[in-house]
């Protein structure tokens, strides 16, 4: 069975800091990883994915993360937080079946301070 | 493309009534997926669909749900009879090649059943 876990359900940063957010997944076959982000009252969008080749993966909004198959994990980062980044940002899993299917973290709602 | 388009946006309704739900997946995509999130639960796989025959609805919460995709540009989710503690935001989603391209989200249904 293919799992995620997202570490922290809040995670609180000051405006300009470092941005951290974890994900450890378990599969029993090369996954596919996604992050995703929710603003309130709105839709999931894709920030970024990593299917194959390079690990470090870059996105939307200046986010990046990268795969790392010994950790099982894949956290996202960015450099330096801008008020707009608050948001619940979603790590998900797809692999383990033929068909595709995506299963989500528990999801992380980031805060930033000015 | 214009997405995933799901209607209706806001959908009010009393207890016993019948729901409907509906999704039109991103053209060309061969995978459909409806899922329910709630704060309780967070993002919950209900059913997912491949070339319109349905693999895995063992996230359906009850007999009273049901899913139905009559052909690859369509799909509806009913909820009959409908009842309070199913209110939610119902999201459609939709893929190809399993995912290895992603997945795109409809905006989301929110359903209140008062």
């Amino acid at each position: 069975a293919q799992s995620v876990t997202q570490l922290g359900s809040h995670v609180s940063v000051s405006e300009g800091a470092l941005v951290l957010l974890r994900c450890n997944y378990s599969s029993s076959v090369p996954p596919y990883l996604f992050w995703y982000v929710q603003y309130p009252n709105q839709g999931l969008q894709l920030l970024l994915k990593y299917t194959t080749g390079a690990t470090l993966v870059k996105g939307i909004n200046g986010f990046e993360a990268e795969f790392k198959k010994s950790e099982t994990s894949f956290h996202l980062t960015k450099p330096s937080a801008h008020m707009s980044d608050a948001a619940e940002y979603f790590c998900a899993l797809a692999g383990g079946t033929s068909y595709g299917k995506l299963t989500f973290g528990q999801g992380t709602i980031l805060t930033v301070h000015p | 493309d214009a997405g995933v388009i799901q209607s209706p946006r806001h959908e009010v309704t009393e207890m016993g009534q019948e729901v409907t739900l509906r999704c039109k997946p991103i053209s060309g995509h061969n995978s459909l997926f409806w899922y329910r999130q709630t704060m309780m639960r967070g993002l919950e796989l209900l059913i997912y669909f491949n070339n319109n025959v349905p693999i895995d609805d063992s996230g359906m919460p009850e007999d009273r749900f049901s899913a139905k995709m009559p052909n690859a540009s369509f799909s509806t989710l009913k909820i009959q009879p409908s009842e309070p503690r199913d209110s939610a935001v119902y999201f459609c989603a939709s893929s190809f090649n399993k995912g290895s391209y992603g997945y795109t989200f409809g905006s989301g249904t929110r359903l209140t059943v008062v």
